[in-house]
């Protein structure tokens, strides 16, 4: 099946830095790829998303990019601020039914 | 407009001991999920339902159960619970459209512990 791996683990960054988080897929017919954030307590909620027949797509601060050749896609948030500390987690999948995700990593903006 | 509700948010049981966690969404959503969450791990897929009357397997579906028999709710069964059951339940729902069904709407989990 698939495999999807999340890098890093945890992130710290300074309010208004960027942060970019990774991740890679193993399944090259994998065609969808969510980004969830998970803020403490309470269930992920989907922030952004890409299909496999677009490089990068763009949210106001929030941007995901997806190299197909390499198998890898990335978030990227600009100019962050305290409320983006959350767990985020990458997904993968070519079936609406199965989703794999990414381990989590865990953002702390420090104001 | 409650979403995806779950019930209860933290429970302790025994080994050996069954329960329900409880779900149900006020979306008119077909199609319904339950996931679960170790520490330090992605979400993994217990088991699915694209509408009520229909449930399949996800990844990991030993030792649990479900059923739906209504749109609304989708209820997640541990008939003889384990430790390796400890982890956060999330359930979830998504619309019915090709366009939207990958867009998953979670609960606020259900951390359960087995001891």
């Amino acid at each position: 099946g698939e495999n999807v791996e999340q890098h890093p683990s945890t992130l710290s960054v300074q309010e208004g830095d960027s942060a970019v988080i990774k991740c890679t897929y193993s399944d090259s017919a994998s065609n969808y790829f969510p980004w969830y954030k998970q803020e403490l307590g309470k269930g992920p909620q989907l922030i952004i998303d890409i299909r496999s027949n677009v490089g990068e797509k763009k949210d106001q601060r929030i941007a995901v990019t997806l190299n197909k050749t390499a198998k890898h896609f990335s978030l990227h948030i600009t100019e962050t601020q305290p409320e983006d500390s959350a767990v985020y987690f990458c997904a993968a999948s070519k079936n609406f039914n199965k989703f794999y995700f990414g381990s989590g990593t865990k953002l702390n903006v420090k104001p | 407009n409650a979403g995806v509700t779950q019930t209860p948010k933290f429970r302790i049981l025994k080994i050996g001991q069954s329960m329900t966690l409880q779900c149900t969404q006020d979306m008119n959503h077909n199609y319904m999920y339950w996931y679960r969450q170790d520490p330090g791990m992605g979400l993994k897929l217990i088991y699915y339902s694209v509408g009520a009357g229909i449930t399949d397997k996800g990844e990991v579906p030993n030792g649990y159960n479900v059923s739906r028999s209504t749109t609304e709710d989708f209820p997640l069964r541990l008939e003889l619970a384990a430790p390796s059951q400890t982890s956060v339940y999330f359930c979830a729902s998504s619309y019915s459209d090709d366009r939207d069904r990958e867009k998953l709407f979670f609960g606020s989990g259900t951390q359960l512990s087995v001891l």
